[in-house]
């Protein structure tokens, strides 16, 4: 099945303690970003990536790192997490060309930093 | 500034009825625009995708519309059911690698 995949669901942490969510996809797109749903501000983006090793700021970046070594992967770094940081969080996917292809998402992370 | 409004953010309607739901957007230079369904807590499942040449597509008992010269887009939901109470979100994409900009949400009710 075509597929986002992100581990875990939900996750509680404390304050300052290094955290990764994950996210993979088996449908072979270039496209890969991180969201985080907030109530009130919506749906806002994190970080992008257009393909392997290339990866860019979104509107939110502050606190949080990526890397896409490989394709199919696009983790989310917290390296310092701050209650600030408590969220729900979405990987998302495309194709690069045409524009009859949309994102496809994953099921989400909830994070609740303590 | 792009920028994607909905209207309402709410809505109760009683089972059965046809209802529609809108999107507006301040810049029409679109690449293409999706609508997806979202329960409560869950993830984001993606019902209509509308290519920037389009005018609407189709999918069982949803039609989705797209105006780009006024900035609007419609999704219509015929014969409604409790099924269908959930938040339905729009979403614009301006180009090929772009970000997807996201309205706040229609909260639909369906009452039995």
């Amino acid at each position: 099945e075509a597929q986002v995949t992100q581990n875990p669901r939900y996750l509680i942490t404390v304050t300052g303690k290094k955290l990764t969510v994950t996210c993979s996809q088996n449908m072979n797109h270039e496209y890969m970003s991180w969201y985080r749903q907030d109530p009130g501000l919506g749906l806002r983006q994190i970080y992008y990536s257009m393909n392997v090793e290339v990866t860019d700021k979104g509107d939110v970046p502050e606190g949080y790192k990526v890397s896409r070594k490989e394709k199919r992967n696009f983790p989310l770094i917290l390296e310092s997490p701050s209650p600030n940081q408590t969220s729900l969080y979405f990987c998302a996917s495309t194709f690069k060309g045409g524009g009859n292809y949309g994102y496809t998402f994953g099921s989400g992370t909830r994070l609740t930093v303590v | 500034k792009q920028e994607v409004t909905q209207i309402p953010a709410a809505l109760s309607v009683p089972e059965g009825e046809n209802l529609v739901l809108n999107c507006s957007f301040t810049d029409s230079a679109i690449y293409n625009l999706q609508w997806f369904r979202q329960d409560p807590g869950k993830g984001l499942t993606s019902l209509l995708l509308i290519q920037s040449s389009q005018r609407e597509q189709t999918s069982g008992r949803l039609n989705a519309s797209l105006d780009k010269s006024s900035g609007r887009s419609t999704l219509y939901i015929a014969a409604s059911q409790p099924g269908d109470s959930a938040t339905y979100l729009c979403a614009v994409r301006y180009n090929q690698g772009g970000k997807l900009i996201f309205g706040q949400g229609t909260e639909l009710s369906v009452k039995p």
